[in-house]
């Protein structure tokens, strides 16, 4: 099947602009997932999406990241007034479920490169 | 804080099994294994996973001790495609959901 979509591939952009990243998941899955990762760096994680619950915030690393789930599926990953140390890649992956044994799978990514 | 000790590389020839070895002495009990992979500018792309009984699947087996202190990923048999970096991760699934990788193997699959 389908597996997590990410659009765009590729998005240059310059110092001071906004930018929005999409997230389709997989069909069904109700967790959701961003993280991002620098050249050479680990993942970091940004922000976790489950069902109807709250979503975990607590890696977004300034009040310029924001983060929606619609409807309980697609996702949109919004960064303000974007910065040259906000390139990177952003990953976004989902779950069928956060409990014992979910596995997350990831999509292709968003190569971000702010001037 | 590294839970995993990897190799940082290692070759395999086209058509070996490639068996890439992940140190993970201080698992508990609830700490499942799991590994995954990240071709050069792609998703990290889930491969395998186990608690204690060695698994297989259509991608890889993974065989771990019965101390569960490591374990070993199998590529049965390595193709050019499967050059990538591994990392070989434990969590606790329920509720251990901020994946975070080492260094992982590079692992270069040569014709």
């Amino acid at each position: 099947g389908a597996g997590v979509s990410q659009s765009p591939s590729n998005k240059v952009t310059e110092k001071g602009k906004d930018v929005e990243l999409r997230c389709d998941p997989i069909s069904g899955h109700t967790a959701l997932y961003w993280y991002r990762q620098s050249l050479g760096q680990g993942l970091e994680f940004l922000i976790y999406f489950q069902g109807n619950s709250a979503p975990d915030k607590s890696g977004l690393p300034s009040d310029r990241f924001s983060a929606e789930r619609t409807g309980g599926s697609v996702s949109t990953l919004t960064i303000q007034r974007t910065q040259q140390e906000d390139s990177a890649v952003y990953l976004c992956a989902s779950s069928p479920f956060s409990g014992e044994g979910e596995t997350q799978y990831f999509g292709p990514g968003t190569r971000l490169l702010v001037l | 804080d590294a839970k995993t000790t990897q190799p940082p590389s290692m070759d395999c020839a086209e058509g070996r099994a490639a068996n890439l070895p992940c140190n993970h002495s201080t698992i508990s009990g609830n700490e499942y294994v799991y590994w995954y992979r990240q071709i050069h500018s792609q998703g990290p792309q889930y491969i395998i996973h186990g608690l204690k009984n060695n698994e297989t699947n259509e991608m890889a087996s993974l065989i771990i001790t019965e101390d569960r202190k490591s374990s070993t990923l199998i590529l049965p048999h390595a193709t050019l495609r499967d050059t990538a970096v591994y990392y070989c991760i434990v969590r606790v699934a329920y509720n251990d959901y901020k994946l975070s990788f080492g260094a992982g193997t590079t692992v270069t699959v040569r014709a």
